[in-house]
This record gives C-alpha cells, sequence and structure tokens, in this order.
C-alpha cells in the first residue's frame, strides 16, 4: 500500500521564522519518486522538487531545502527565513514504479505573519 | 499561452445543468489528467489519459465523463450533478505518466446548487 502522511495541518510563523514541514511516506517498492507542491490561494499546484529514491543527497534552493531520509522514511522541507509570499498549502506526494498514480498527502497550510 | 490553463475558472451550475471543463497544455506532453479537489480531503485523481487513450478511471460517477480529442487537450463534461460534487477541479499534464512530473493547471472552482 502506498501512503503519504503529513501530520502537521497547519503552522503559523511570523516572517523570518524557518519552518520545517513533515512528509513520512509508506512504500513497499524500492524505486519511487517523491514530490512537493506548492498550492498558493489561487488554487494552482506549483511544481517545487522531484526526488528519486536512489538520490539521498539533500538540496537546497534558495531559501527552500529538503532532507531526503531513507531510513525513517521521511522527506521533510525547510523554508528558511520565511516570507508572507511562502503562505500557501504545501503537498509531498509519491509515485512508485510502473504506476500513473501520485499519491498526495493531505496538505500543510502555512500561514506566515508579517 | 504558457504551462496549463484550465477555463472556466469559476463555474456555478444547477443539478440539471450541463457544462464542460476545458483544460489545454502547452508544454508538448503526452499525458493528461483530471483531479478533485475537496475541501480537507486529498487531492483525488479522477481520469489518466495518455496519448489520447484513457489509462485510468478511479472509479468515477459516470455524471462526469472526459474526454480528449488530442494530446493538448482535456475536457471534463458534467451532468445532473450533485451538490456534493462542489470542489476545485485540477487538470495537470506530463511528458508521460509513469513517475513523471505532473505540472497543473490553475483549476476550476465548481459549485452544484
Amino acid at each position: 500500500a502506498q501512503k503519504v502522511t503529513q501530520a502537521q495541518t497547519e503552522i503559523s510563523v511570523v516572517e523570518k521564522e524557518d519552518v520545517t514541514l513533515d512528509c513520512v511516506y509508506e512504500t513497499r517498492d524500492t524505486t519511487y519518486y517523491l514530490f512537493w507542491y506548492k498550492q498558493p490561494p489561487s488554487g494552482e499546484l506549483v511544481f517545487l522538487i522531484r526526488r528519486n529514491s536512489f538520490d539521498e543527497q539533500n538540496e537546497i534552493s534558495g531559501r527552500y531545502s529538503w532532507n531526503f531520509q531513507k531510513s525513517t522514511s521521511s522527506f521533510n522541507f525547510t523554508i528558511t527565513a520565511s516570507q508572507v509570499v511562502d503562505s500557501a498549502v504545501y503537498f509531498c506526494a509519491l509515485s512508485e514504479r510502473n504506476t500513473d498514480k501520485l499519491i498526495f498527502g493531505t496538505g500543510t497550510r502555512l500561514q506566515v505573519f508579517p | 499561452e504558457t504551462g496549463v490553463t484550465q477555463t472556466p475558472r469559476h463555474l456555478v451550475m444547477g443539478m440539471t445543468n450541463k457544462k464542460s471543463l476545458k483544460c489545454e497544455q502547452h508544454l508538448g506532453h503526452n499525458a493528461m489528467y483530471w483531479y478533485k479537489q475537496s475541501a480537507k480531503k486529498p487531492l483525488e485523481l479522477m481520469f489518466v489519459y495518455n496519448f489520447k487513450e484513457q489509462t485510468e478511471n478511479n472509479s468515477v460517477p459516470s455524471r462526469f465523463s472526459p474526454e480528449c480529442p488530442n494530446s493538448s487537450h482535456l475536457f471534463l463534461h458534467l451532468h445532473t450533478l450533485q451538490p456534493e460534487d462542489s470542489a476545485l477541479y485540477l487538470c495537470a499534464s506530463s511528458q508521460d505518466t509513469y513517475q513523471e512530473t505532473q505540472y497543473f493547471g490553475p483549476g476550476t472552482r465548481l459549485l452544484v446548487l
């Protein structure tokens, strides 16, 4: 069975704080991909990152960073020095080999206050 | 136009109406998807098309009828909907279906009265 858990329903921070969004996944497959998407109030899901299960290197893109740990089946997302524009719902998703399904978590709503 | 576009952005319809949602992708992709996003529920995959052929129907009621005339266009025909069908309907596309990154449109926010 596949499952993606985002235990944090909602997080509120003040601008310039660092914030980490948790994602835990379950899969029996050894080959899979993990994704993060951002959904601002406008509704569109914006692709942020795609990570192969064989690549455990952490990734940094500007203020965004991702920590992939196979040992704990986690793929956490950190925003450094958060900004009001980061306010959105963030989704973690999983795709296994030979499947056209993208399994989404329930999302974490991040509110960044000025 | 770039990326994935959807029209209309907002739609209000009665339960006896027939309407259609349109999605167009300008990315040269071969696969297209319809998702439903209801309040407080995970994104639900509805349909998958790959090279115009439907490859997935996720037990969607027949009052939702998809159509994919070519790899760039995807429609969702709606008829005799129920109030619980009110949701954000998102279209996405990807190069192919297997483990490819999906790119989403802005969605159509549907209200069924």
